[in-house]
């Protein structure tokens, strides 16, 4: 069936630094791809989404592009801040359903 | 901005017992579901709603879990008979279109079956 992968956590990063958070998946014909992010005490929030090959999502200097030839859609920002510490979720909607499918979520900590 | 609110926050139960978890959408949308993460573990998609029927579910939605819309702003899931398995944090969302849709996500409620 359909599954999303990403990196374990948690990632611990200085102010300013470039993040990565890698997230790779497996499903038939051609899904659409989100991130979502979760801060303390709140609800998922979509933070970015990309629906076909080669797009590239992009919100509050986050950026990910989908790419069908490796099956990835990393999540990348060049300059994290204090505020960016969070949850961050890979998740992926198959074609043909409503079901959001995610990743286990990857815990952001950024230090000043 | 409107958003999704769930009640309550945090819900202590013995096993065995009945538990409803309640959500209320935002007012315009037409779409609603339940996901759950259990501690340490991914989010999982438990059951879509649509018209006042499932329109999609996964296989940890058996028979003793249920949806209802019991009134034009509630929408609730019902445990019949919790077991300890069942402790987790319930996540309710809501879209204004289905497979095209944003979900938008309420801040869950913890469930703690002991």
């Amino acid at each position: 069936g359909d599954s999303v992968t990403q990196m374990e956590g948690p990632v611990t990063l200085s102010e300013e630094a470039f993040l990565t958070i890698n997230c790779t998946y497996t499903a038939t014909g051609y899904p659409s791809l989100f991130w979502y992010v979760q801060y303390p005490g709140e609800g998922l929030q979509l933070l970015l989404k990309a629906t076909k090959a080669d797009d590239k999502g992009s919100n509050k200097g986050f950026e990910a592009t989908y790419r069908k030839e490796t099956t990835s859609f990393h999540l990348e920002k060049g300059s994290v801040q204090v505020s960016d510490s969070a949850v961050y979720f890979c998740a992926l909607r198959n074609q043909a359903g409503t079901a959001l499918i995610f990743g286990k979520g990857t815990t952001l900590s950024v230090s000043s | 901005e409107p958003e999704v609110t769930q009640t309550p926050s945090h819900q202590v139960t013995q096993m065995g017992q009945e538990v409803i978890l309640r959500c209320v959408p935002i007012s315009n949308h037409l779409y609603f579901y339940w996901y759950r993460q259990i501690l340490g573990q991914k989010v999982e998609f438990l059951v879509s709603f649509y018209n006042n029927e499932i329109s999609e579910k996964s296989e940890i939605f058996d028979d003793q879990f249920s949806v209802e819309r019991p009134d034009g702003s509630n929408f609730t899931l019902k445990i019949r008979s919790t077991k300890l398995e069942d402790s987790a944090m319930y996540f309710c969302a809501s879209s204004e279109a289905g497979r095209g849709g944003e979900q938008y996500f309420g801040p869950g409620t913890r469930l703690t079956v002991t």
